[in-house]
């Protein structure tokens, strides 16, 4: 089956420890998203790459980074500095920067 | 004020009831339309996507979009409690997906 998988689906991390979120996809999309999902927010943009070893800053990607070494996988990783990360965070990907996005089904991170 | 304004609900209404759902943006750039069906604690899944002013219909589901009034609206016939979810309106502007904008986000009850 083609898709987008985040996982985990739920993680729990200690406050001033860095956690990284997985996303994989087999879709051979050239485009991807990390997107963060408050309650009673739209979705706001952290990260986008358009191609491999190759990534931009989104609206609100202070406390976070990723890397894209490889087309099918583009990890997140919230880092001590992101000041309020409990939230749930959604990866996407799209053919390029002119198509749809598709999405994961997310992971909810908590600080515990 | 915010690029996308979406009417927040929550929206409840009888099944077989005609929902409309809808949105509006101040950004003439933008050309890219689309609506995403998200149930709770799972990642939004792409309904319509379109770039023309007019309808366009997907068995229950109709998008209009209006240019000229920056007006989208997405209407479901016979609603089913299946239907319960929240509907999220995006839009971006051409050759730019990372500009990739969300409404709100318009959470919808069908109740048998």
């Amino acid at each position: 089956d083609g898709g987008i998988t985040q996982s985990p689906k739920y993680l729990f991390r200690k406050e001033g420890q860095n956690v990284t979120l997985s996303c994989e996809q087999n879709l051979n999309h050239d485009a991807m998203y990390w997107y963060r999902q408050d309650p009673g927010q739209g979705l706001r943009l952290i990260y986008y790459s358009q191609i491999v070893n190759d990534f931009q800053k989104g609206d609100i990607a202070e406390g976070y980074s990723v890397s894209r070494e490889k087309k099918e996988s583009f990890p997140l990783t919230v880092t001590s500095a992101q000041k309020n990360p409990t939230a749930f965070y959604l990866c996407a990907s799209s053919i390029d920067e002119n198509t749809e996005a598709f999405f994961g089904q997310g992971t909810r991170l908590t600080v515990v | 004020q915010k690029e996308v304004e979406q009417d927040p609900g929550p929206l409840s209404v009888p099944e077989g009831a005609i929902v409309s759902l809808n949105c509006t943006y101040s950004n003439s750039a933008f050309q890219y339309f689309m609506w995403y069906r998200q149930y709770s604690r799972k990642g939004p899944e792409l309904l319509m996507y379109t770039y023309s002013s007019g309808n366009k219909e997907d068995g229950r589901f109709t998008a209009q979009v209006d240019k000229s009034s920056k007006y989208i609206s997405l209407f479901i016939r016979d609603s089913q409690p299946s239907d319960s979810a929240t509907y999220l309106c995006a839009i971006f502007p051409s050759g730019s997906a990372r500009q990739l904008t969300f409404g709100s986000g318009t959470q919808l009850t069908v109740l048998p």
